[in-house]
C-alpha cells in the first residue's frame, strides 16, 4: 500500500544550528503536505503545510521544500533553540503519517 | 471554542470488554478522524468521515466501529478489547480532507489488560 517514510529517526543539534528532516511519499495523487509538531505528552500540532503547487514555502524560521517528481518534501528549522526540542511529523493528506523525528536541541 | 475534545483521558479494559472513545469539535468541521500512535509507528489512521451520514476505513480499522450521526460527534467503539489496541487514542477534523490542516484532541491513553 501507500506510504509515507520520514528520516532520520532521530537528530540531535547544537543551538543554533539548522536541522533538516526528509519525507518521501508513494502516492501520486497526494496534493497536501502537513508538518506536525508534538511535544512530550500533548497532542499533535500543524507548524507548516505545502499544496503541491508550490515548491518552497517559508514561515520564519522554518520552511518547507517540495519536489513532486521525486516525491519528496523536507521540512528546515534554521536557527534552533531549545524549545523546538520534540517529535516532528511528516505526513500525506493526513491520511499516512511518518514514523517521526525525535529533535534535540542543545544548548 | 473548545476545538476537539477527546473523553475519556485515560482508560484501563480487561480483555474482551467494549467501551466507546468520546470525541466532539465546535468549529463546523466537515472531516473527523481517528487516529491511534505507537511508539516508533507515528500516527495511523483508523476511520475517517468526510461529514454526517458518511464514514470510511483508514489504514488499521480492524477491531474499531465508527459513526458519524451529527457534523460535531464521531465517536469510536471497541466491540471487544484486545491487548493489541492498547494505544494512545487521537481524534481530529479539519475543514475538508487533504487541503487543510488537522486540529487535533488531547487524546485517550487506552491500556487494555
Amino acid at each position: 500500500g501507500e506510504n509515507v517514510e520520514q528520516h532520520p529517526s532521530t537528530l540531535s543539534v547544537q543551538e543554533g544550528d539548522s536541522a533538516v528532516i526528509k519525507c518521501t511519499y508513494s502516492d501520486s495523487a497526494s496534493n497536501y503536505f502537513p508538518w506536525y509538531k508534538q511535544e512530550l505528552g500533548k497532542r499533535p500540532q500543524l507548524i507548516i503545510d505545502i499544496r503541491s503547487n508550490v515548491g518552497e514555502k517559508k514561515d520564519q524560521r522554518i520552511a518547507v521544500t517540495l519536489n513532486k517528481t521525486a516525491k519528496h518534501f523536507s521540512l528546515h528549522i534554521t536557527e534552533t533553540q531549545p524549545e523546538d526540542s520534540a517529535v516532528y511529523f511528516c505526513s500525506d493528506n493526513d491520511m499516512r503519517f511518518g514514523a517521526g523525528t525525535r529533535l534535540t536541541v542543545k544548548p | 471554542n473548545a476545538g476537539v475534545t477527546q473523553t475519556p483521558k485515560f482508560q484501563v479494559l480487561k480483555t474482551g470488554q467494549s467501551m466507546t472513545l468520546q470525541c466532539a469539535q465546535d468549529m463546523n468541521h466537515e472531516y473527523m478522524s481517528w487516529y491511534r500512535q505507537d511508539p516508533g509507528m507515528g500516527l495511523r489512521l483508523i476511520h475517517y468521515s468526510v461529514g454526517a451520514g458518511i464514514t470510511d476505513q483508514g489504514e488499521v480499522p480492524n477491531g474499531y466501529n465508527v459513526s458519524r450521526s451529527t457534523t460535531e460527534d464521531f465517536p469510536l467503539r471497541l466491540l471487544s478489547a484486545a491487548p493489541s489496541q492498547t494505544s494512545v487514542y487521537f481524534c481530529a477534523s479539519s475543514g475538508l480532507s487533504g487541503v487543510g490542516p488537522l486540529h487535533f484532541g488531547n487524546g485517550t491513553r487506552l491500556t487494555v489488560t
